[in-house]
This record gives C-alpha cells, sequence and structure tokens, in this order.
C-alpha cells in the first residue's frame, strides 16, 4: 500500500466508448501525476498538476483529458481511444512546496498507484 | 530522453549483495540521483535519492563517485521479492517548470535466483 489508490484497475473498452480513470491519494501531497506505460516502452509522464493547476502537458493527444479537482484526486477521462492507447497507466503524487525565500516549487520522491490496465478494443 | 545509461539485465543470486550500475556523465552540479524499482504489473517504488554523499536507507545504499558520473545502488542481501525492474534517474528539485520530473529509462532488470 503507497498510499495511491487507482480505481478501476483494469478497464476494456471500445473506440467509441467514453471512460475515466480515478486516481486519490491519502498522503497529504499537492502535486500529481499521469504516466502511461506500453508493452515494452519506459514509461511516459503524460500530465502534471501542481496545487490542482496542470503544469505539463507532455504533447498528449486530446483524446485524454485529465482533471484535479482538488489535491487528493486526479481524473484521466478517455473518449475516441485508439488499439494502441491500450497500455498500463500510473498515477502517482508527491509533495511539492516552496523553498523559503524564493518562488519555484521543489518535487520530492513520487508515490505510485498500482494502475489502470486499459485495453482498446 | 533518459540521460543515464543502465545495463538491460542482471542476476543474482539470493542472500547475495546486488550491485546494480548507473552512467550519468552529464549530470548537472544540481540534479540529484534517484533510484526506482518495478515489480511486475505494479506501479514504482521509490528506494533512494543522493547528490553527492553515499546514502543509506533500510532498503538500499546508495554509492556516488566522487566526480558524480556515476552510481551503484546496493541491495545488501537480495531476495527472490527483490526481482524487478530497477530505474536510475536524474533529475532536478523543481525550483520552476519541469526540471523535476522523473524520466524513466528501459532500466535494469535484475532477476534474483534461489
Amino acid at each position: 500500500e503507497t498510499g495511491v489508490t487507482q480505481t478501476p484497475r483494469h478497464l476494456v473498452m471500445g473506440m467509441t466508448n467514453k471512460k475515466s480513470l480515478k486516481c486519490e491519494q491519502h498522503l497529504g501531497h499537492n502535486a500529481m501525476y499521469w504516466y502511461k506505460q506500453s508493452a515494452k516502452k519506459p514509461l511516459e509522464l503524460m500530465f502534471v498538476y501542481n496545487f490542482k493547476e496542470q503544469t505539463e502537458n507532455n504533447s498528449v493527444p486530446s483524446r485524454f483529458s485529465p482533471e484535479c479537482p482538488n489535491s487528493s484526486h486526479l481524473f484521466l477521462h478517455l473518449h475516441t481511444l485508439q488499439p494502441e492507447d491500450s497500455a498500463l497507466y500510473l498515477c502517482a503524487s508527491s509533495q511539492s512546496g516552496r523553498l523559503p525565500g524564493t518562488s519555484g516549487n521543489f518535487h520530492n520522491e513520487q508515490f505510485f498507484g498500482p494502475g489502470t490496465r486499459l485495453t482498446v478494443l | 530522453d533518459a540521460k543515464t545509461t543502465q545495463p538491460p539485465s542482471m542476476d543474482c543470486a539470493e542472500g547475495r549483495a546486488a550491485n546494480l550500475p548507473c552512467n550519468h556523465s552529464t549530470i548537472s552540479g544540481n540534479e540529484y540521483v534517484y533510484w526506482y524499482r518495478q515489480i511486475h504489473s505494479q506501479g514504482p517504488q521509490y528506494i533512494i535519492h543522493g547528490l553527492k554523499n553515499n546514502e543509506t536507507n533500510e532498503m538500499a545504499s546508495l554509492i556516488i563517485t566522487e566526480d558524480r558520473k556515476s552510481s551503484t545502488l546496493i541491495l545488501p542481501h537480495a531476495t527472490l521479492r527483490d526481482t524487478a525492474v530497477y530505474y536510475c534517474i536524474v533529475s532536478r528539485m523543481n525550483y520552476g517548470g519541469s526540471q523535476g520530473n522523473l524520466i524513466f529509462g528501459k532500466g535494469t532488470k535484475l532477476s534474483v535466483k534461489p
């Protein structure tokens, strides 16, 4: 148990379906992340939310739509996906804080959820 | 692209020390070395990180060379449950922007054998 939960753990959907992945963290962190892990490829960072604001969109197609309603919850809304989008989708969280005397944030180690195994038919 | 180089695979006998090397010859002065591992079909797990000095925690030890161009993760007494892909990542603490993001490479697949 890492303190980061993801639902559902497995999802099969057709190309015309709309579904959502949910992530919840119970660690009091204020930064959350979505990663994609395709077969035999490294983890790819998709989105970063810092203090509920999106700070990174790593050239992700618009058929993936993230939502971060509060610092504990992160969603990934899926629509009109393609078979090549089949992958393990991982959520992570970390503590992001402001260093005294600076205007920047820092990210400490990330805690990952177990992932959602997505299959697009 | 990942800024580290790791061997694709290694074997280790159960109960022996596992030493996993990582090259990061282009590391910047303000970049940390992070190690994560991913057991099959699970999310990655943080192991340890360091800047200059050697570090040790309950899971592992991290040895960083004096020039910081390479490091070694040491699992002192490997068990079968340590079989996983181990990722070495260099990353800044994020003082703004995306510099603090983790960029995963292909890692080293460690197989611990009885």
